[in-house]
């Protein structure tokens, strides 16, 4: 069965520090990793997409590393900020035919940043 | 405003009623979605659309009726809704380029 596992759960962290999220996942075969920040009451919004020969993606303060060998995804941010506070969730594809990509959603990092 | 738009935000309705989300796109999307989001769960799809009048299941569609008769609009309709369908509701649409989510109805049954 197709699973996406993240770590940790849920993460409080300095505002300006430093973090990185975990996503391992099984799916297989594989297409691409998503990466989706989602506010809480918001839909996900995505942040990165990441295809099997990428090994690394960002997006401002974003940063999306892929090892499809070990199947582990991580995302850093960099010098967190209050609005860095939301959940984190990974995303996998097994499928490039967009529309039936079979997208398998982990449950999400909550990360909160205080001041 | 362009974007993609839930309707209602929030509901509450008894065991055995009859609900219908609704969900409507200004960009002409062929693809729409209905996901489902629940604590210790990721998303998972309902259902979804490759455009007007064509549907298809995805990973829990039972209880659950759609219709696509207008390729902007997606209603979900719960046919008789029972509390395992307590849940939040998103919809979705998206291209070869990624997805794009409604900020989602929060649905309650009592």
């Amino acid at each position: 069965k197709n699973q996406v596992e993240q770590s940790p759960q849920s993460l409080i962290i300095l505002e300006g520090k430093n973090c990185t999220l975990q996503c391992n996942y099984t799916v297989s075969p594989f297409s691409n990793l998503r990466w989706y920040k989602q506010d809480t009451g918001r839909g996900p919004v995505s942040l990165t997409i990441m295809t099997f020969s990428e090994n690394t993606k960002s997006n401002g303060r974003y940063t999306a590393t892929l090892d499809a060998d070990t199947k582990q995804s991580s995302l850093h941010i960099t010098a967190s900020q209050l609005s860095d506070s939301a959940s984190y969730i990974c995303v996998v594809s097994p499928l490039s035919n967009f529309g039936n990509e079979k997208l398998t959603f982990g449950t999400g990092t909550r990360l909160t940043i205080i001041p | 405003d362009a974007g993609i738009t839930q309707s209602p935000r929030y509901k509450i309705t008894e065991t055995g009623r009859q609900v219908t989300l609704m969900c409507h796109q200004t960009w002409s999307h062929s693809y729409m979605f209905w996901y489902r989001q629940d604590l210790g769960h990721g998303l998972r799809l309902i259902y979804y659309s490759a455009a007007a009048d064509i549907t298809d299941k995805g990973e829990v569609p039972d209880g659950y009726v759609v219709s696509r008769s207008k390729t902007e609009n997606f209603p979900l309709t719960l046919e008789s809704a029972t509390r395992s369908q307590t849940s939040v509701y998103f919809c979705a649409t998206g291209t070869s380029y990624g997805y794009t989510f409604g900020s989602g109805t929060r649905l309650t049954v009592v």
